[in-house]
């Protein structure tokens, strides 16, 4: 089946340490994109990329850092700048960049950092 | 800047009820509109999605959404609900001819349904 797999789908560590969360799609989507979740707060956008080898920051790109050596996977790295990093992260995909594109979600890792 | 607008976090409704989740928009520009429904501790799956041509829409699960223009709105219906409908709601959008694809989402609502 294709689709996104985000894992872990849990996450734990200590304050100060870096941690990177996976995002795989076997969808052949161009676009990838991170966002952060938090209770109430709906989706911000962290980063995007439109294709292999180029990324744009989102609107809350501080503390995290982001690759895309392959189309298939788009790594989001939390760092220890990052002040509040306790969050569900959600990994998205579009077959293009374009915004009338529906983006196709991954289940989730939810990160907490203690 | 475009922003989206959820008038109600949360909604309780008994089942069979009809229910309406409504979203208002902010944009100088033409927008594409999206409804996507989270299930507790899930990803986001597209419900429907509003491009051009018939302002009503109908979606997956017996969702329908009306787009208004004049009153910058895309609330989403479904005339009986079912208690497999809770989950959280998200309203989103995107500009008209853009190239990078960035959606703008509302906080989101909870759907309750009670039997």
């Amino acid at each position: 089946d294709g689709g996104i797999t985000q894992s872990p789908k849990y996450l734990f560590r200590k304050e100060g340490q870096n941690v990177t969360l996976s995002c795989e799609q076997n969808l052949n989507h161009d676009a990838m994109y991170w966002y952060r979740q938090d209770p109430g707060q709906g989706l911000r956008l962290i980063y995007y990329s439109q294709i292999v080898n180029d990324f744009q920051k989102g609107d809350i790109a501080e503390g995290y850092s982001v690759s895309r050596e392959k189309k298939e996977s788009f790594p989001l790295t939390v760092t220890s700048a990052q002040k509040n990093p306790t969050a569900f992260y959600l990994c998205a995909s579009s077959i293009a960049s374009g915004s009338s594109y529906e983006q196709y979600f991954g289940p989730g890792t939810r990160l907490t950092v203690t | 800047a475009q922003s989206v607008t959820q008038l109600d976090s949360q909604v309780p409704v008994f089942e069979e009820a009809p229910v309406e989740l409504r979203c208002n928009y902010s944009s100088s520009v033409s927008v594409y509109l999206f409804w996507y429904v989270q299930y507790p501790n899930q990803g986001l799956q597209l419900l429907l999605k509003y491009l051009s041509g018939s302002t009503l829409v109908k979606g997956i699960n017996g969702f329908e959404a009306e787009f208004n223009k004049s009153q910058t709105s895309f609330h989403l219906r479904k005339p009986s609900v079912h208690i497999s409908d809770t989950a959280e709601y998200f309203c989103a959008v995107s500009e008209y001819g853009g190239s990078q694809g960035n959606l703008i989402f509302g906080k989101g609502t909870k759907l309750s349904v009670k039997p």
